[in-house]
């Protein structure tokens, strides 16, 4: 059974930096491609980041020199590097697995990690 | 990039009802368009992909269609269960845009 468990997330100060944690089980996070998308109290959906399989990186405008994707093949677990955090960062993090069939898609999702970024 | 706009923001229907959402593609997304539910509290959940294949397990009430710009959600015959927010999401480019939802309200 395929699952994602988020972890990490919590209140910090503005400025200050986190690493979000998704731990994957039933398959394997290095083949196919994850993504981090996010969602602020009463507001819509919004892609964060992606990493491919091959390694390739790729960020929303908003949080682009700021946040770094990355995984550990060997904890079969993806991560977000969180710097320089802002008010406006204050959302629900979802982890989300890719699948590429005809067209891309996201077909399994943890249950998010909310952070929380105040003074 | 790739803006997407979807109509209604919110909508009032009844058990029964059929309900259709539209999205629209800022330029042509051929298929690549996908639909999410999602329930107060909870992930969202993959209903349709590649404009018009059902995700495994999904009602077939749900349906989509739609192509280049033009993309609709149909949920044929509402269900209390149906009332949600949903998304609708490109990935013809690799920064993923969502629309900013449409939230189905109970009438």
């Amino acid at each position: 059974e395929v699952q994602l468990v988020e972890t990490g997330g919590g209140l910090i100060q503005p400025g200050g930096s986190l690493r979000l944690s998704c731990a994957a089980s039933g398959f394997t996070v290095s083949s196919n491609y994850m993504t981090w998308v996010r969602q602020a109290p009463g507001k819509g959906l919004e892609w964060v980041s992606v990493i491919y399989s091959g390694g390739s990186t790729y960020y929303a405008d908003a949080v682009k020199g700021r946040f770094t994707i990355s995984r550990d093949n060997s904890k079969n677990t993806l991560y977000l590097q969180m710097n320089s955090l802002r008010a406006e960062d204050t959302a629900v993090y979802y982890c989300a697995r890719g699948l590429v069939g005809a067209t891309p898609f996201l077909d399994y999702w943890g249950q998010g990690t909310l952070v929380t970024v105040s003074s | 990039d790739i803006q997407m706009t979807q109509s209604p923001s919110s909508l009032s229907a009844s058990v029964g009802d059929r309900v259709t959402i539209t999205c629209r593609a800022s330029q042509s997304i051929s298929t690549y368009l996908n639909w999410y539910q999602q329930k107060p509290g909870k992930a969202p959940k993959l209903l349709i992909y590649a404009a018009s294949s059902l995700q495994s397990g999904v009602p077939s009430r749900f349906s989509g269609s739609g192509s280049g710009t033009d993309f609709t959600l149909t949920i044929s015959s509402l269900q209390p269960e149906d009332f949600a927010a949903y998304y609708c999401q490109q990935t013809y480019s690799i920064l993923g845009m969502f629309g900013q939802g449409t939230k189905v309200e109970i009438k």
